[in-house]
């Protein structure tokens, strides 16, 4: 089947505004991933959702981020009066069970603040 | 939280050579996992090792996770122009149910 897919692919946002990503996980994954990779650097943790159970929100770095997911289908990530220092790719993968499986990354939205 | 550290961060293979990159844990890990990113694309799942002393190969490529569980690598041989990009390890550690990824190993190829 389908691939996760992630969208827009790229937005240029100004400061201050609000941003919404979407996530479309594998149909049939119950655990869902969000992670932020700056440019040139590693996976950075964000949160993950695991079916009907609480999500994680261990790694979201401010009260500007908050993230969605209804059951296991789409998420979305939003980002409330953005910074510059938000301009990062934002990654999400699915996995069929939280932890110990392979996670299956989408394209990602890359996120320009100007 | 928990760490996952790797090395080196760059490393420029002559075509043909070997190269290793290394992963480090402070704890114990239930299992380390390998992707690759190329560049501008998204990570993709290599490999996933569970067992200690635990060695897989995919052609050119050999996976170890250590015999403590606490380190992994990944061994190249006779590098090729494909094998450019990024490689993470990301390791899941005991009572954790998200994936700790490494800094990541930025491998350049020179023909």
């Amino acid at each position: 089947g389908a691939g996760v897919s992630q969208s827009p692919s790229n937005k240029v946002t100004e400061k201050g505004k609000d941003v919404e990503l979407r996530c479309d996980p594998i149909s049939g994954h119950t655990a869902l991933y969000w992670y932020r990779q700056r440019l040139g650097q590693g996976l950075e943790f964000l949160i993950y959702f695991q079916g009907n159970s609480a999500p994680d929100k261990s790694g979201l770095p401010s009260d500007r981020f908050s993230a969605e997911r209804t059951g296991e289908s789409v998420s979305t990530l939003t980002i409330q009066r953005t910074q510059q220092e938000d301009s990062a790719v934002y990654l999400c993968a699915s996995s069929l069970v939280l932890a110990g499986n392979e996670q299956f990354f989408g394209p990602g939205t890359r996120l320009t603040v100007l | 939280g928990q760490q996952v550290m790797q090395i080196p961060q760059y490393q420029h293979v002559q075509e043909g050579e070997d190269f290793t990159t290394y992963c480090n844990s402070s704890t114990t890990l239930s299992n380390i996992q390998w992707y690759k990113q190329r560049p501008g694309g998204h990570p993709v799942f290599l490999i996933q090792l569970v067992k200690s002393g635990e060695v897989k190969k995919q052609k050119r490529l050999t996976f170890q996770f250590g015999e403590a569980k606490k380190n992994s690598s990944l061994h190249i041989t006779a590098t090729q122009t494909t094998d450019v990009g990024t490689y993470f390890c990301a390791g899941l550690h005991a009572n954790d149910y998200k994936l700790s990824f490494g800094a990541g190993t930025t491998v350049t190829v020179r023909a």
